[in-house]
């Protein structure tokens, strides 16, 4: 069965320093979302992407954030300059039309910590 | 603005008993709503959703939920719990045009032998 597939699995960096969080999502998927989950809190919505553009973002997703397709197969997410509260699992998902009974399927996530 | 809320922060049960994981939204429009699962070092995984139709939906795993408008819930239900469905639960429903999930704060269960 078709999957999202996110690397690394986990990140250490230090504060201030620019980290890329890579996934790979379905293969005919359209549609690309970058979520968050701090421990111990909700998982938040960062990011939409489609056909090669931001559909809708959060008010997290300050200018320290971007998010690229930079072939047929990557979606990145990249913190120009992390700070100790972006510490946290990112979570990619994907899915294969706009409609909201669309199935967002999910990547195993990134868990980033910021030293 | 659309929220979830889950009060059961975490839930305890034996093997073999019935569970119910409560879920109550805000939305003004009918929602599509959806239960998803993560197991320890797992992603989400889908477990059903709620766009229209039967207010009864089927998903994996045995699990099943019930839309209630006049309640505005959504409460996930499992007729007999399996060891297995130790997780972390999540109650979503879609807001906006671009279909942004938001999210619950989730149900903790913890399964009893």
């Amino acid at each position: 069965e078709p999957e999202v597939t996110q690397t690394p699995s986990h990140q250490v960096t230090q504060m201030g320093q620019e980290v890329i969080l890579r996934c790979v999502p379905i293969s005919n998927h359209l549609y690309f979302y970058w979520y968050r989950q701090i421990l111990g809190q909700k998982v938040e919505f960062l990011v939409s992407f489609y056909n090669n553009e931001i559909s809708e973002k959060s008010e997290i997703f300050d200018d320290q954030f971007s998010v690229e397709r930079p072939d047929g197969s990557n979606f990145t997410l990249k913190i120009r300059s992390t700070k100790l509260e972006d510490s946290a699992m990112y979570f990619c998902a994907s899915s294969g039309g706009q409609g909201g009974q669309e199935t967002q399927y999910f990547g195993p996530g990134t868990r980033l910590l910021v030293l | 603005a659309q929220s979830v809320t889950q009060p059961d922060i975490h839930i305890t049960v034996s093997e073999g008993a019935s569970l119910e994981l409560r879920c109550n939204y805000s939305y003004g429009a009918t929602p599509y709503l959806f239960w998803y699962v993560q197991s320890p070092g797992q992603g989400l995984q889908l477990l059903l959703k709620y766009f229209s139709g039967d207010t009864l939906v089927q998903g994996i795993k045995g699990f099943e939920a019930e839309f209630k408008r006049s309640q505005s819930s959504f409460n996930l239900r499992k007729p007999s719990v399996h060891w297995s469905d130790a997780a972390e639960y999540f109650c979503a429903v879609v807001s906006g045009g671009y279909n942004k999930l938001i999210f619950g704060a989730g149900t903790r269960l913890a399964v009893h032998p």
